[in-house]
């Protein structure tokens, strides 16, 4: 099983302020790797797919770099409503696996 | 838009089964895989099981295997998840999810639904 490791744990930051979210794989995952946005109360919503592409209707401050066993997430200028929990997701080898999550809070 | 709307959580004892079922619309149901995902409240994600957007294949985490069936009925736009001989390290909320590509799998997900609540108790 890939296991994927997600830091920090937790990003305290301001509404302007650039974060930088990392997901480091157990083994190569050759750059088939997701991340997900979650709030409170729903289901996650796909903000990058394989490593680097934005998802429907994600806007352009997100971006995602990485590959092989080393990724980042950067929203480069946080408005209110990225404030949530990121989760990496990879889909090179069953069991697909998530990271633990990085909270991004105010 | 896209929706999914799952149903059939609830308590249940340990041994015992549920069925969850997902209603979707929104979208041409079948030309997407499916998925189910859980997720114990306040921590991470485990995907559960899988199956292909024509049926074909069907993939379950070891922790469920043996135990969970996934589904789909196509006439009625609905995915399933039968749970047999249920546990306590079962409860959590299980999503619903679509897969990004159409008539192909990406095993990403690009909608999910908000979750409904299985708690496994005695």
């Amino acid at each position: 099983e890939i296991v994927l490791t997600q830091s920090p744990a937790t990003l305290s930051l301001s509404p302007g302020e650039r974060a930088t979210l990392s997901c480091r794989a157990s083994q190569s995952v050759r750059g088939l790797l997701a991340w997900y946005q979650q709030k409170p109360g729903q289901g996650p919503r796909l903000v990058i797919y394989d490593a680097s592409n934005r998802a429907t209707g994600i806007p352009a401050r997100f971006s995602g770099s990485g590959s092989d066993t080393d990724f980042t997430l950067t929203i480069s200028s946080l408005e209110p409503e990225d404030f949530a929990v990121y989760f990496c997701q990879q889909r090179t080898n069953w069991p697909l696996t998530f990271g633990g999550g990085t909270k991004v809070e105010i | 838009q896209v929706q999914l709307v799952e149903s059939g959580g609830g308590v249940v004892q340990p041994g015992k089964s549920l069925r969850l079922s997902c209603a979707a619309s929104g979208f041409t149901f079948k030309n997407h895989g499916m998925s189910w995902v859980r997720q114990v409240p306040g921590k991470g994600l485990e995907w559960v099981a899988v199956i292909w957007y024509d049926g074909g294949n069907k993939y379950y985490a070891d922790s469920v295997k043996g135990r969970f069936l996934i589904s789909r009925d196509d006439s009625v736009n609905t995915l399933y998840l039968q749970m047999d001989s249920l546990r306590d390290e079962d409860t959590g909320v299980y999503y619903c999810a679509r897969d990004r590509g159409t008539t192909l799998m990406t095993l990403d997900i690009d909608n999910w639904g908000q979750g409904t609540l299985v708690t496994v108790s005695s």
